[in-house]
């Protein structure tokens, strides 16, 4: 069974850094790219960027570029969104979630998500 | 980046009735074109791709049509567990992107 599970939900203050994970069982890893989607509070859904965890190839959205890294550990088949320095505007529940079949199929496997809030 | 086009925003249809949601791309996706299911607190639920083929386990009254730049799902029969937020996806072009969302509402 395929399964993509999200750490816990964060709250954070403006200015800290902050990593999230996603770890995968059911599929090989290595074989399908990683994405992560945005979805702020009352909003829709954004695509942020992608993985391909066998060689850590990584494709940004233009307007998450610089401001948040992908990365994927192989060796424990998870996958990682990180900021280095968080804004409120950061507030969101951020959705992992597999491409089935490359870079350019849709969306099957969903993690539940990880609610991220920053505040003062 | 091609912008995806929901309408309407909102639909209010009654229990046993048909809803028609529409999406249209801004340059053509080919059958490019996804749909998903999403009700609060839960992550968004895979319903259509390939503008036409339903997922695995999605009951026959949810249907896709369309190709290049407008697509359709029908949801024939609506349910009360159907009453959600309705999405659809592009994944012809990076970066991916998602229409704005149309919320079918009980009438």
């Amino acid at each position: 069974e395929v399964q993509l599970v999200q750490s816990g939900a964060q709250v954070k203050k403006p200015g800290e850094s902050l990593k999230i994970s996603c770890k995968v069982s059911g599929y090989s890893f290595n074989a399908h790219w990683i994405a992560w989607v945005r979805q702020m509070p009352g909003k829709g859904l954004e695509s942020m960027g992608v993985i391909y965890p066998d060689d850590s190839d990584t494709r940004y959205s233009p307007s998450f570029q610089g401001q948040v890294t992908i990365s994927a550990d192989k060796s424990i088949s998870t996958a990682y969104l990180q900021w280095s320095g968080l804004k409120a505007s950061d507030t969101a529940i951020y959705y992992c979630a597999r491409h089935p079949t490359g870079i350019f199929s849709h969306f099957d496997y969903w993690g539940l998500g990880t609610p991220v809030i920053v505040s003062t | 980046e091609i912008a995806m086009t929901q309408s309407p925003d909102t639909l209010s249809v009654s229990p046993g009735e048909r809803a028609t949601l529409s999406c249209r791309a801004s340059q053509s996706v080919g059958s490019r074109l996804a749909w998903y299911q999403q009700k609060p607190g839960q992550a968004p639920r895979l319903l259509i791709y390939g503008a036409s083929t339903r997922a695995t386990g999605i009951p026959a009254r949810f249907s896709g049509s369309g190709s290049g730049t407008e697509f359709i799902l029908k949801i024939n029969s609506l349910q009360s567990e159907d009453f959600a937020v309705y999405y659809c996806l592009q994944h012809d072009n990076l970066p991916l992107t998602f229409g704005g969302g149309t919320k079918v509402e009980i009438k």
